[in-house]
């Protein structure tokens, strides 16, 4: 079946480590995305990625970085520079149009203790 | 700049009513799609309903509706027939065309309570 997969669903990191959330499509879509998601708050973009190798920054992209070597993945590391990194991480991916909906993995629920 | 605006954090409505929930939105890309999204506590996103900016009729799927009012730049969500099942997270979308890079934002939700 053709989707999103996020790994871990949940994370747990003690404060000043860097961590990598993963992001694996199979849809063949070009655009992918990662969102940040606190409690009761809506969907921040962190990063979008338009065609392999390269990327832009969303509305909050200090203390993330990615990458996207290959189509089918967009990896999202949350580094010691990012302040308030515990949140509900979502990654989407859709096609490279204005009119196709975006398509979500489950979700990674980072703390970092 | 590329905006989303749902002012209702909040909503109550009774179970087989109707309920709409507001979305207003900015852009200066005269291309765009407009997307709503049900996120139950579970945290999944399940998409909803799409309207286009060039599309001429409101779009419908099933109990979902879009009131799309273009010239007012708003895109409300009309849910009939309220089930117990509906109650969550609502969002609104948009993602602009070449000309924003298929950036793609999201209001900050409405939280949908329905009532037996």
């Amino acid at each position: 079946d053709g989707g999103i997969t996020q790994s871990p669903k949940y994370l747990f990191r003690k404060e000043g480590q860097n961590v990598t959330l993963s992001c694996e499509q199979n849809l063949n879509h070009d655009a992918m995305y990662w969102y940040r998601q606190d409690p009761g708050q809506g969907l921040r973009l962190i990063y979008y990625s338009q065609i392999v190798n390269d990327f832009q920054k969303g509305d909050i992209a200090e203390g993330y970085s990615v990458s996207r070597e290959k189509k089918e993945s967009f990896p999202l590391t949350v580094t010691s520079a990012q302040k308030n990194p515990t949140a509900f991480y979502l990654c989407a991916s859709s096609a490279r149009r204005e009119y196709t909906e975006a398509f979500f993995g489950q979700g990674t629920r980072l703390t970092v203790v | 700049a590329q905006k989303i605006t749902q002012t209702q954090p909040g909503m109550f409505v009774q179970e087989k009513e109707a309920v709409t929930l507001d979305c207003t939105y900015d852009t200066s890309d005269p291309s765009y799609g407009l997307f709503w999204y049900k996120q139950p506590s579970s945290g999944e996103m399940i998409f909803l309903i799409y309207q286009g900016s060039y599309d001429q009729q409101n779009a419908t799927e099933g109990r979902y509706s879009l009131n799309f009012q273009k010239a007012r730049k708003s895109a409300n969500l009309v849910i009939s027939a309220s089930q117990l099942g509906d109650s969550a997270m609502y969002f609104c979308a948009m993602r602009e065309g070449n000309t924003g890079g298929f950036k793609t934002i999201f209001g900050a939700g409405t939280r949908l309570f329905v009532k037996a």
